[in-house]
């Protein structure tokens, strides 16, 4: 089982929809969790952290459940140019600090 | 934001020749760089972690000797494919935390090297 496991859609949907992006982490120990977009053939860029909290940017709503393990994030009012690949991202700090990547999903707006 | 360069963004090369990728992050000091490879419709997973100073951490799998990692200096850290081979053609990508803090990681634009 993947560390950090994503939905790799592709997600279709109209401009103006709301959409939603699930990703589940199973190790207990993450301390700190993030989402990028990915455009194609170009490098991660950071969307938003992610707290317990909940954390609105605009649009775009993150949220963390650390109970379940759980990542989400909200996108309401989808523009064209919302269309890219979303990846999940989590930093483990123990047995050495690393970054784990989820496979991303993919959303297609349409006009 | 913080801005981290990669050169070069492509490069086309024969097999068994040796590549360098440069990391340099432009506005601010990285004692931490991370280096990732990408192949199409994957994630993005990471092949070791580069040191100011001192020797890389490589993730289990990664050929150290292949893929050798200088980090000299607080604002460049290198990449080098030795020996490439087709299977080694991907999109590299380097990260480096702000001033020590890699909770959150800035990326450099990627190389995409192809090896014939």
């Amino acid at each position: 089982r993947k560390e950090v496991e994503q939905d790799p859609g592709p997600f279709n949907v109209p401009e103006g929809a709301t959409v939603a992006f699930n990703c589940t982490y199973s190790n207990s120990a993450s301390q700190s969790f993030f989402w990028y977009r990915q455009d194609c053939r170009k490098e991660p860029k950071l969307l938003m952290s992610v707290y317990s909290s909940g954390n609105e940017d605009g649009r775009f709503t993150a949220q963390l459940n650390r109970a379940s393990q759980y990542i989400s994030l909200l996108i309401r009012d989808s523009k064209l140019s919302d269309s890219a690949t979303y990846l999940c991202v989590v930093n483990r700090g123990t047995g050495g600090f690393k970054t784990i990547f989820g496979a991303g999903t993919r959303l297609f707006v349409k006009a | 934001g913080a801005v981290v360069s990669q050169h070069p963004s492509r490069v086309i090369c024969k097999s068994g020749t040796s590549v360098k990728i440069e990391c340099r992050s432009l506005d601010f000091q990285a004692t931490t760089m991370f280096w990732y490879r990408q192949f199409p419709k994957q994630s993005l997973m990471l092949m070791a972690t580069s040191n100011e100073g001192s020797k890389a951490t490589y993730e289990q799998g990664v050929e150290k000797d292949k893929f050798l990692i200088n980090h000299a200096s607080l604002t460049l850290s290198t990449l080098t494919v030795t020996s490439a081979h087709p299977e080694d053609s991907s999109f590299y990508i380097c990260s480096a935390g702000q001033d020590g803090n890699t909770d959150t990681q800035y990326f450099g634009p990627g190389t995409r090297l192809t090896v014939l």
